[in-house]
């Protein structure tokens, strides 16, 4: 079956600690997100990229940092200087430029516990 | 910064009842607007996508825009309990990226 693998679904990190979260597809879509969920909000951007080799920031990108060597692996790694790192983070990819195509897919989420 | 308003709710309806969920947008630029849902502790789908002033009708469901006010709408009829979720409005006001609300949650009553 084709989708986006995130994990773990639960981690939990002590203050001071870097850890990083795994976004795998296999849906061969062009381009990747990440997202991240307080309760009660909404979705914010940390970062996108819409080819290898290649990612921008989105709205809340301080504290976080990603890669993408490959097309199907797009993980981030939330530092140290995060400064409220609990959250629920999702993982998305498109097709393509969502101007163009309007969906994003996304996994089923990794919630990090800050201790 | 480019904003999505939504009124969080919760909104209360009757089974069988009609859901009227909206949102606001601030980029007078932006193109396309779509609905997800996202059920308590999971990832949200894609619901309804629309692009052109008017009604767009899939099922139950009707996505209503009007650029002029900068007006989403997200009318589901015939509402059940499985409908009960928090409806997520999003925006993408340039090329590559979505700008989501916070959402409102729906909740439908037996």
């Amino acid at each position: 079956d084709g989708g986006i693998t995130q994990s773990p679904k639960y981690l939990f990190r002590k203050e001071g600690q870097n850890v990083t979260l795994s976004c795998e597809q296999n849906l061969n879509h062009d381009a990747m997100y990440w997202y991240r969920q307080d309760p009660g909000q909404g979705l914010r951007l940390i970062y996108y990229s819409q080819i290898v080799n290649d990612f921008q920031k989105g709205d809340i990108a301080e504290g976080y940092s990603v890669s993408r060597e490959k097309k199907e692996s797009f993980p981030l790694t939330v530092t140290s200087a995060q400064k409220n790192p609990t959250a629920f983070y999702l993982c998305a990819s498109s097709l393509g430029p969502i101007l163009n195509t309007g969906e994003l897919f996304f996994g089923e989420g990794s919630r990090l516990t800050v201790l | 910064q480019k904003e999505v308003e939504q009124n969080s709710g919760p909104l209360s309806v009757p089974e069988g009842a009609i859901a009227s969920l909206n949102c606001t947008y601030s980029d007078r630029g932006s193109q396309s607007f779509f609905w997800y849902r996202q059920y308590s502790g999971k990832s949200p789908e894609l619901i309804m996508f629309i692009y052109s002033n008017g009604d767009k009708e899939d099922g139950r469901f009707t996505a209503q825009l009007n650029k002029a006010s900068q007006y989403v709408s997200l009318l589901i009829r015939d509402s059940q309990p499985s409908d009960s979720a928090t409806y997520l409005c999003a925006v993408a006001p340039g090329y590559s990226t979505l700008t989501f609300g916070k959402g409102t949650m729906l909740l439908v009553s037996p």
